[in-house]
């Protein structure tokens, strides 16, 4: 069974602070993605990686940040947190022969 | 830049109805399409591809080019099909081969009246 895991399903943080959202896939996965999904938005894309190191601004990068220093690992990083950051945050990969699969999602509250 | 708009926020029909979710694109190159499914609680999966033309849990979409769209559509809902629903496109990006986008709509939520 394919699967892509996110540390944390709940993370509460203060505003300022330094935030780690951490996503592992075992498909041995090129492409790797982060979307924030909001009510009324839908998914909004951060961040991809077609490779170990590189990295595309998506969207709405302004206030993320990225980090893949090995093929199966794809961090988001708020550099410092702001209530207008909370969200839920949803990680995938995928291959170019296969569709997108998705993390079970980290919902961030930043008070 | 591609675009991919979901017109309809909430969609609400009676068990045994027809289904139609509305998916239009905007994207100047060949597009690879898909619907991708969310229900209560769980993961955000595949539905269909474009590609495979396959009919999965009844339904089926067909991708319009002249009308730049690929809605979804079941001729006979059933409540289990209550979910969010997102209309997904793939294309290239421009840093290297084998990279890509994959830009979704805002989604529509279908709610299956008993």
């Amino acid at each position: 069974d394919v699967k892509v895991t996110q540390s944390s399903r709940y993370l509460v943080k203060r505003t300022g602070e330094k935030v780690f959202l951490e996503c592992v896939q075992d498909m041995d996965h090129e492409n790797m993605f982060w979307y924030r999904q909001d009510p009324g938005l839908g998914l909004r894309l951060i961040y991809f990686s077609y490779d170990v190191k590189m990295k595309e601004k998506g969207d709405i990068p302004e206030g993320y940040s990225v980090s893949r220093e090995k093929k199966e690992r794809f961090s988001l990083i708020l550099e410092s947190a702001s209530t207008n950051q909370t969200s839920m945050y949803l990680c995938a990969s995928s291959s170019m022969n296969t569709e997108a699969f998705f993390g079970q999602g980290t919902r961030l509250t930043v008070v | 830049a591609q675009r991919v708009t979901q017109p309809e926020k909430l969609l609400s029909v009676f068990k045994g109805a027809p289904v139609e979710l509305k998916c239009n694109y905007s994207y100047s190159g060949s597009p690879e399409l898909f619907w991708y499914v969310q229900y209560s609680r769980q993961r955000l999966q595949l539905l269909l591809r474009h590609i495979s033309r396959e009919s999965i849990k009844g339904f089926t979409a067909d991708l319009n080019k002249g009308e730049t769209s690929f809605h979804l559509k079941k001729p006979f809902a059933q409540e289990e099909d209550s979910a969010m629903y997102y209309c997904a496109l793939r294309s290239p990006a421009y840093s290297g081969a084998g990279s890509y986008q994959l830009t979704f709509g805002k989604g529509t939520k279908l709610s299956v009246i008993p």
